[in-house]
């Protein structure tokens, strides 16, 4: 089962504008992090936070947790055409299984 | 360097064939995963395992089998049972097997002809 939802599915942006992209889930988290993917590449850690957390920034990244609505989003930056990939989250349970559950995933297109 | 191996990067099997996906870590990490993605989907779990010589199924691991003989190891072996292997097979590991940042290796890509 996915447990994150993400919206857009898609994006297309200009570069230097932000991108906003949102995931919802279903059950309660330890923390939810955001990955980053190119192309038929492996997946890239970029952010974790943590359920006590509300917000967190890592350099153009900046996350939000909602823990009563069940929702993250991830925010771009002044993006550049480099940032162009899929972007997911995941969820990391705070009971039973041990392993992160992703959603579907946001395909980013930054065009230059 | 420190990383995750995944190989072979392109697969391709006849139906009715098992084939196995190699994925070496020498990051001395305990847990190791192994999820699918299919075109424009997210990834789905087939296996995990915390500690050597113990494994535990994920949400489709029905056609597939693991073993974690030595912890940095853990290969995917996906048989004929599995009905639709045509997939991205994507390999991860993490220190803590809770929920830790997870690193991954670049994929191996199977086809069935």
């Amino acid at each position: 089962s996915q447990q994150g939802e993400e919206d857009p599915q898609a994006l297309s942006i200009q570069e230097g504008e932000n991108a906003t992209m949102n995931c919802s889930y279903k059950t309660s988290i330890n923390n939810l992090q955001w990955y980053r993917q190119n192309s038929g590449r492996g997946l890239v850690h970029l952010i974790l936070i943590r359920s006590n957390e509300r917000e967190k920034h890592s350099g153009r990244l900046r996350v939000t947790l909602d823990t009563s609505k069940k929702s993250s989003s991830l925010l771009i930056t002044a993006s550049r055409a480099a940032d162009t990939a899929s972007y997911f989250c995941a969820t990391g349970p705070d009971t039973g299984r041990r392993a992160l559950t992703f959603g579907s995933g946001t395909r980013l297109q930054v065009q230059p | 360097d420190g990383g995750i191996t995944q190989s072979p990067k392109y697969l391709f099997r006849k139906e009715g064939q098992n084939v196995t996906l190699s994925c070496e870590q020498n990051l001395n990490h305990d847990a190791m995963y192994w999820y699918r993605q299919d075109p424009g989907q997210g990834l789905r779990l087939i296996y995990y395992s915390q500690i050597v010589n113990d494994f535990q199924k994920g949400d489709i691991a029905e056609g597939y089998s693991v073993s974690r003989e030595k912890k940095e190891s853990f290969p995917l072996t996906v048989t004929s049972a599995q009905k639709n292997p045509t997939a991205f097979y994507l390999c991860a590991s993490n220190s803590k097997w809770a929920n830790g940042e997870l690193f991954f290796g670049e994929g191996s890509r199977l086809t069935v002809l």
